[in-house]
């Protein structure tokens, strides 16, 4: 079985300010990793995801995050955060070969940015 | 359009009268599956399907139920609701295989409240 945490429920950040959101997994066996986006009122969309390669995976609107296998870690990151940034964001885990199926989700981070 | 559509966005029922959601994809997706999003809690999964016919149970299956007569449609149905029911409610889909398209798509949610 797989569990992920989201260390912080909620983060507040100034407009063009970085961000960092900070996800953590546990898991008996290999997983894949993947980052969603919920804007308000709105469904959960994919922001980026690592299966395997290069430990560092850009995604849309500028994200990207660092697969730390050692930490089991897969922190997101923003070097400056736009107002449309504003929403939550959730981290998942699946087993290894397992696509995009079985998707383990932690709480989620809610990004607020303050103009 | 790849999509997932539910139906309906939002409803407000009454304790005890059956209703079902609705839910369809138009990517020919083997995998589908229902999560409910609670505040602090992230999704949680409901109940999933393989494939057309084969359902199994998620982290909360009590006081739902689903069925999978045909591959693009997944309904939710709630014979039942009780106001615990209460809850904004995804569905998704996906493809399986290893190293398929490991995307999962998220309908646009429907809101629910049981009083």
């Amino acid at each position: 079985a797989q569990s992920v945490t989201q260390l912080d429920s909620q983060v507040p950040v100034f407009e063009e300010a970085p961000v960092e959101l900070r996800c953590n997994y546990s898991s008996s066996v290999s997983v894949y990793l993947f980052w969603y986006v919920q804007y308000p009122n709105q469904g959960l969309q994919l922001l980026l995801k690592y299966l395997s390669g290069s430990t560092l995976v850009k995604g849309i609107n500028g994200f990207e995050a660092e697969f730390n296998k050692s930490q089991t870690s897969f922190h997101l990151r923003k070097p400056s955060v736009h107002i449309s940034d504003t929403a939550e964001y959730f981290c998942a885990v699946s087993p290894f070969g397992a696509g995009s199926y079985q998707l383990t989700f932690g709480k989620g981070t809610k990004l607020s940015v303050i103009p | 359009e790849a999509q997932v559509t539910q139906n309906p966005r939002y409803l407000i029922t009454v304790t005890g009268k059956k209703l079902t959601v609705t839910c369809s994809q138009n990517m020919n997706h083997e995998y589908m599956s229902w999560y409910r999003q609670d505040p602090g809690l992230g999704l949680r999964q409901i109940y999933y399907s393989m494939n057309v016919e084969v359902t199994d149970k998620g982290d909360v299956p009590e006081g739902y139920k689903v069925s999978r007569k045909e591959k693009r449609n997944f309904p939710l149905i709630l014979e039942s609701p009780s106001p615990n029911q209460t809850s904004l409610y995804f569905c998704a889909s996906s493809s399986i295989g290893l190293y398929s398209n490991t995307e999962a798509f998220f309908g646009q949610g429907t809101r629910l409240t049981v009083v």
